[in-house]
Formats: structure tokens, sequence, C-alpha cells
């Protein structure tokens, strides 16, 4: 069975561009997250998309959104990019609520 | 507010040295603790989900246990193999569904 899938794997982009990764859960899987792992911090939580809704964000700026296609897929736009943005960027999905969360390998954008 | 406090931030064991690693939490009514592991350059890998206190889960080397304040990772007898990072997370009984990350124990098993 094929596991959480993100492209594209590696982006750059220069600061004041848009970037937009995408993710595509394990089959059966409604529930999608985004995190942001920087450099030397944590997971820092973004968004949570359920059933093609956004059910939960993070401490993140308007300027990150997302969405969630009917197939469950989801996509992450970061508008206005600011070097600080420069992370890996994990999605991840789950069966249901229980916080068991299964990972893709992540996107690492850096900006410049 | 949920906080996550992760200890000690990184540890080096002879091959065979058992060690703990250990996970303070503050959170707003504990749904769930969650132990992942996460190699450089992949994304984190679900290993323990504890719920209440007194509670402990054992998978290989690894057994995880949860009190009301923290959580330790024992590492018993532990190989090169498992070097990696291992994350904690907290999931909160109310409001989002979202986990709390700690920043990690960065652990290197060395031969």
């Amino acid at each position: 069975e094929a596991g959480v899938t993100q492209s594209p794997t590696h982006l750059i982009k220069t600061r004041g561009q848009q970037a937009t990764l995408r993710c595509s859960p394990i089959s059966g899987h409604t529930s999608v997250y985004w995190y942001q792992q920087a450099l030397g911090l944590g997971l820092q939580f973004l968004l949570w998309y359920d059933e093609g809704e956004e059910r939960n964000r993070g401490n993140f700026p308007p300027r990150f959104s997302g969405r969630q296609f009917p197939n469950y897929s989801s996509e992450l736009n970061v508008n206005a990019l600011e070097l600080e943005d420069s992370a890996l960027y994990l999605c991840a999905s789950s069966p249901d609520y229980t916080g068991e969360l299964f990972f893709g390998e992540g996107s690492r954008l850096t900006v410049l | 507010e949920d906080q996550v406090t992760q200890s000690p931030e990184a540890l080096r064991l002879q091959e065979g040295e058992s060690s703990s690693l250990n996970c303070s939490y503050t959170v707003s009514g504990l749904r769930g603790l969650f132990w992942y592991r996460q190699d450089p350059g992949k994304g984190p890998e679900f290993l323990f989900t504890l719920y209440s206190a007194g509670e402990e889960k054992e998978k290989e080397r690894l057994k995880a246990t949860l009190t009301k304040k923290e959580s330790f990772l024992h590492i018993t007898a532990p190989k090169p193999e498992d070097s990696a990072t291992y994350l904690c997370a907290v999931q909160a009984e109310t409001g989002a569904n979202n986990l709390f990350f700690g920043t990690g124990t960065r652990l290197t098993v060395i031969p």
C-alpha cells in the first residue's frame, strides 16, 4: 500500500514569490495535516483538513493557506515568501482522530 | 497553553548502553501522548500512543511509560540502527485534533 506522497521534494524560490506544495494521503484516509519543521525547531502545526473542510489552523499568518480536494489530496500555498519560510514541510494523513499520523517524507522549501 | 519539553536535546550511547529519554508536558486535559521516530531527511514514524498514567507500551528495545506530568522512552541495549531523533507529542482533550510536538531528542548509538 502506498504511503503519503508529497511533491515536490525540493523547491527553491525567491522572496516575495509563491510556493505550492502537494500531498496525497494514504488511500482511505480523510484527514490531512500540514506541519512546518524549521531547522532546529520542532514540528509546528499549520493546518488540518478533514472531509474537504479546514478544521483548524496553527499560529501562522494568513499567507499560509491550503485546501483539500474531493479525492482527499491536499495542497499548501505560501504567498509572499519570506526567508524564514525556509523549512521542511511535512504532510500527514490519518484514518481517524486518534493522533496516529502517517507522515510523508516532506517538501524542502528554500527561500533565497 | 500546551507545552512539551524533551530532554536531553542530544544523547550519545555506546551500543548496549541502556538509557531513558524524557518528555514533560503541560496540556489542558490529555487525550493522548505519542512517541515518533524521525530519521534524517524523512518524515516522523509513529511508535506508541499512551492514554493514561501508569500505561506502558513496548516495541523491540523500546518501552514507553506515562505519568500525569511526563513520559519516558526507555531504550534497552540499543543498537546503531536505533540512532534517530525521537519526538514526543500530545493531543489535548478539548479543541483541535492536532498534535503538539516537542523539539525531540537526537540519539546516536555508537558501535
